[in-house]
């Protein structure tokens, strides 16, 4: 069974302050999406990265792919109370199955 | 266009009831998928579907689950009987070709 762990579990800041947030599993992924989650609703899709070492930008969010395509980071510059929610990340093997990692709970003080 | 809807939003029933959980994916869609959410467990894939055909299953708890996809256009996930540890939130997410789903806004089921 691929497991793939996100840190923190819970994260609370200030908002204008900057933050990592991590996804490591032991398998290699062929690709890794990154999701938010808003209460009451389901998550919807941020980004998908694919090959080792990628780094892609979605405004003041910046998410990068390990060389070994074993590990995942996200990044946000400035938070603002709409960053709050759940982050998950989930990871593709081979086919179009997803394991969703188990979350990081993002709150943003104003 | 209407993304992945889902019904009921909300589900309260007693233990032994059986729940019947209805999902209608984006058109143009090939694969469907069930999950279900809870805090100590997080996001779990149950069962997916590609082309209405089932092709993993092997995340469906017990046989009290079963689900369904007669149709492109349709799905259900039904627990026969219910029991309060199925209390969870269900999604039903679809896809097109490659890995990208979308989900619908889930069902909050009790089972009291």
């Amino acid at each position: 069974t691929q497991l793939l762990e996100q840190s923190p579990q819970f994260l609370s800041i200030q908002e204008g302050e900057n933050l990592t947030v991590y996804c490591n599993s032991s398998s290699v992924f062929s690709s890794l999406q990154w999701y938010r989650q808003e209460p009451g609703e389901g998550p919807v899709l941020l980004v998908t990265v694919v090959t080792g070492g990628e780094v892609k930008k979605l405004k003041r969010l910046t998410f990068q792919f390990g060389d070994a395509r074993k590990d995942s980071s996200l990044h946000i510059t400035a938070a603002q109370p709409g960053d709050t929610g759940l982050y998950l990340c989930a990871g593709a093997f081979g086919n179009e199955k997803l394991t969703f990692g188990t979350g990081t709970r993002l709150t943003i003080i104003p | 266009d209407a993304g992945v809807i889902q019904s009921p939003r909300h589900e309260v029933t007693e233990m032994g009831q059986e729940v019947t959980l209805r999902c209608k994916p984006i058109s143009g869609h090939n694969s469907l998928f069930w999950y279900r959410q809870t805090m100590m467990r997080g996001l779990e894939l149950l069962i997916y579907f590609n082309n209405n055909v089932p092709i993993d299953d092997s995340g469906m708890p017990e046989d009290r689950f079963s689900a369904k996809m007669p149709n492109a256009s349709f799905s259900t996930l039904k627990i026969q009987p219910s029991e309060p540890r199925d209390s969870a939130v269900y999604f039903c997410a679809s896809s097109p070709i490659g890995h990208t789903q979308y989900f619908g806004p889930g069902t909050r089921l009790t089972v009291l």
